[in-house]
C-alpha cells in the first residue's frame, strides 16, 4: 500500500464555518505533511509532522490548525478561512522528514465562499 | 528569490522524440534534487531523484542529468508519450535547511499524439 489517502476530495465552506481536511496513510512513515497549492504554483509547505510531533510550522495563519492523532493519521482543523485560502490542500509522506521522497495524495480542492 | 527556476513554463513534443525539461538552481549547498510530476487535481508523484555526487541517474525512460558547475539539471524522457503530459516539478533540499524541499514553478509538458 503506497496511497495517501485524503478526504474530502472537494469542500465548500462559509467564512464561519468549521472543516476539518483528513488524511491517511499506512506505509509506516514517520514524518506527515500538509502543502497548499494555488493554479500554476508549485506546493507550498504549511506544516511538518515528525513522529507525530509539530517540527514545522511555516507561519501559517492560526485559522489553519493541524492535528496528529496517531502516526498513520493527520488532520487539518479549519475555522473562519477567507476566499483567499481557496486552494487544492495536499498531505504527503515520507519515511523520515525530508530525508526520503513524500508521497502525496490526491488533494482537498477547498472553495471558500 | 527563487532559489530553485524552471525557465519554461511549457514545452510540447512530439509522441516518440524526446522531451527535455530544464532546471536551474542558485543555492550551491544543494546537494538532492527531486523531480515530481503532477495531473490536474492530483498531488504530485515522485518521478526520480538524484544526489549530488552523482551526474546522472536513469529509471526506464526517464533520465536526470546534474552539472554542478552549471547549477544546472534536466530531465529526459525518452521516448515520450501522451500519458507523459502533466506539470513536471523540479525540488532541491540540503542538509542545512533541514532538507526542506525548495521547488521551482513546474513546466507544463504537453506529448501530441
Amino acid at each position: 500500500d503506497t496511497e495517501v489517502t485524503q478526504t474530502p476530495k472537494h469542500l465548500v465552506m462559509g467564512m464561519t464555518n468549521k472543516k476539518s481536511l483528513k488524511c491517511e496513510q499506512h506505509m509506516g512513515h514517520r514524518a506527515m505533511y500538509w502543502y497548499k497549492q494555488k493554479a500554476k504554483k508549485p506546493p507550498e509547505l504549511m506544516f511538518v509532522y515528525s513522529y507525530e510531533k509539530l517540527s514545522i510550522n511555516e507561519s501559517v495563519p492560526s485559522r489553519f490548525s493541524p492535528e496528529c492523532p496517531n502516526s498513520s493519521l493527520l488532520n487539518l482543523h479549519l475555522h473562519a478561512l477567507q476566499p483567499e485560502d481557496s486552494a487544492l490542500y495536499l498531505c504527503a509522506s515520507s519515511q523520515l522528514v525530508f530525508t526520503t521522497e513524500a508521497f502525496f495524495g490526491q488533494g482537498t480542492r477547498l472553495t471558500v465562499v | 528569490d527563487q532559489q530553485v527556476k524552471q525557465n519554461s513554463p511549457s514545452l510540447s513534443v512530439q509522441e516518440g522524440r524526446i522531451s527535455i525539461l530544464n532546471c536551474d538552481y542558485t543555492n550551491s549547498m544543494f546537494d538532492y534534487f527531486l523531480w515530481y510530476k503532477k495531473y490536474p487535481a492530483e498531488g504530485p508523484t515522485f518521478l526520480i531523484s538524484i544526489s549530488s555526487i552523482k551526474d546522472k541517474n536513469e529509471d526506464g525512460r526517464f533520465t536526470v542529468f546534474l552539472n554542478k558547475s552549471a547549477k544546472h539539471l534536466s530531465l529526459h524522457i525518452v521516448p515520450s508519450q501522451p500519458g507523459d503530459s502533466a506539470v513536471y516539478f523540479c525540488a532541491a533540499s540540503n542538509a542545512g535547511n533541514n532538507r526542506k524541499l525548495i521547488w521551482g514553478l513546474g513546466t507544463s509538458l504537453a506529448v501530441n499524439p
